[in-house]
Order: structure tokens, then C-alpha cells, then sequence
């Protein structure tokens, strides 16, 4: 497709259960990030991936958390053990290149995101 | 570390007001600034950017000036309509991630 594709659009899950979200960036783009959006409160960096680089972890909440990204392209988010707390909505992103020469921006397009609901 | 800090919404104003959400920032080096928009029901999309100071982004009618002096990044725009209702968010580049501000919320009636 045209744009950064997510799945599910939506996701109810118990409290204790693993969940996994699936990402498919843009065709071409090498760099694919997660954010999380919680209610009221801004977007929250999770992870970056940047071709065949060791992905950036650094924003990742817990080690309940955890991500890949197969063959460059598709990436999972997953949230093992859920707890209340983890609901937010969770964004995709990709682009063509991840790394800033010189303070150059690199334009970054999201997914719609997926919603996610610990009951 | 780096930051961004957007002035707290909902902003209400009438159709054809003029619009002003401030945003300053936090960082090191030179970043690149952007502003965000998230319309109800849709994804987040770019509406401007800036990557050097004294650069002014525009798109849609809105406007903003990378400004390294005050650190500040102002969305402006000099009449909106109800279409503008949304969430716009601030953000600045940290390598190759985005640091965001929290939202600021505008509502135009008509």
C-alpha cells in the first residue's frame, strides 16, 4: 500500500496476556520506529530500527516489551504479560532513512495506529 | 536530555480567528523542528517542518519559524476554519527519533 499499514486497528485483551501488533512500512523505507500514545499525555518513543543495525531499545518500558523486524521490513511489537496500564495507542512509523547529516530532517510517516485495551 | 513544551489546549476559537500555539524546546546541536497533526479519527501526519534556524515552514495556511534564539517553534495560522479542529503536536529531532511535545487540541466553531 501507498502508506504505514497496522494491524490490529483494534485490540481488547486481558489483563496477563501476551499481545503482538504487526507493522508494514512504506515500500523502501529502511527506518521503522514504534511510539506509544496514552491518554493525555504526549507520544512516547519505544523503538527504532535502521536496516540491518542493531535496533535502538532505548524507549522500550519494560522487558515485557519487545520488538523485531524480519527481513527489513514487516515488525512485530510484543507485549507480553499486559497490564491496565499498557493501554495506548500504538504508532508506526517509517522513512526512508533514519540517520541526520548535518541537521538535515528526515520526514516520518505514521501508521493510524493500533488501539489497545487491557480489560 | 531534550524537550519539547507546547502550551496546554483545548484552544477554542471562532472561524476566521487568528491562531497562535506556542512551542519552545530543549536540545542540543541543532535540531530539526516539526509540527504534527492528528485530525479526529486519523493517523498523525507531518504538516511543517524547519531544519535550520531562521527557516519558516508552511502548509495549509499555517506557518512557523525555527527560532534558535527564543528556542521557539510557533504554529500560526491567520484564519481558521472548523476543518482545523485537531491535535497538533510539536516535535524536534534527536538523531534519527522524534521528541514530541504533549499536544495542544484546537477547536473551531463556526
Amino acid at each position: 500500500g501507498a502508506g504505514v499499514s497496522q494491524s490490529p486497528s483494534n485490540k481488547v485483551t486481558e489483563k496477563g496476556k501476551d499481545v503482538e501488533l504487526r507493522c508494514d512500512p512504506i515500500s523502501g523505507h529502511t527506518a521503522l520506529y514504534w511510539y506509544r500514545q496514552s491518554l493525555g499525555q504526549g507520544l512516547e518513543f519505544l523503538i527504532y530500527f535502521q536496516g540491518n543495525s542493531a535496533p535502538d531499545k532505548s524507549g522500550l518500558p519494560s522487558d515485557r516489551f519487545s520488538a523485531e523486524r524480519t527481513g527489513g521490513s514487516v515488525s512485530t511489537l510484543t507485549i507480553q504479560r499486559t497490564q491496565q496500564e499498557d493501554s495506548a495507542v500504538y504508532l508506526c512509523a517509517s522513512s526512508t532513512r533514519g540517520g541526520h547529516s548535518t541537521g538535515f530532517g528526515n520526514t516520518i510517516y505514521f501508521g493510524e495506529g493500533s488501539w489497545l485495551t487491557v480489560v | 536530555g531534550n524537550s519539547v513544551t507546547q502550551m496546554e489546549g483545548p484552544v477554542t476559537l471562532s472561524e476566521e480567528a487568528f491562531l497562535t500555539i506556542n512551542c519552545t524546546y530543549t536540545a542540543t546541536g541543532y535540531p530539526s523542528l516539526f509540527w504534527y497533526v492528528q485530525y479526529p479519527g486519523e493517523g498523525l501526519q507531518l504538516l511543517l517542518k524547519a531544519t535550520k534556524a531562521d527557516d519558516k515552514g508552511s502548509n495549509k495556511g499555517f506557518e512557523a519559524t525555527y527560532r534558535k534564539e527564543t528556542t521557539s517553534f510557533h504554529l500560526e495560522k491567520g484564519s481558521v476554519q472548523v476543518s482545523d479542529s485537531a491535535v497538533y503536536f510539536c516535535a524536534l529531532s534527536e538523531g534519527p527519533k522524534l521528541i514530541f511535545g504533549t499536544g495542544t487540541r484546537l477547536q473551531v466553531f463556526p
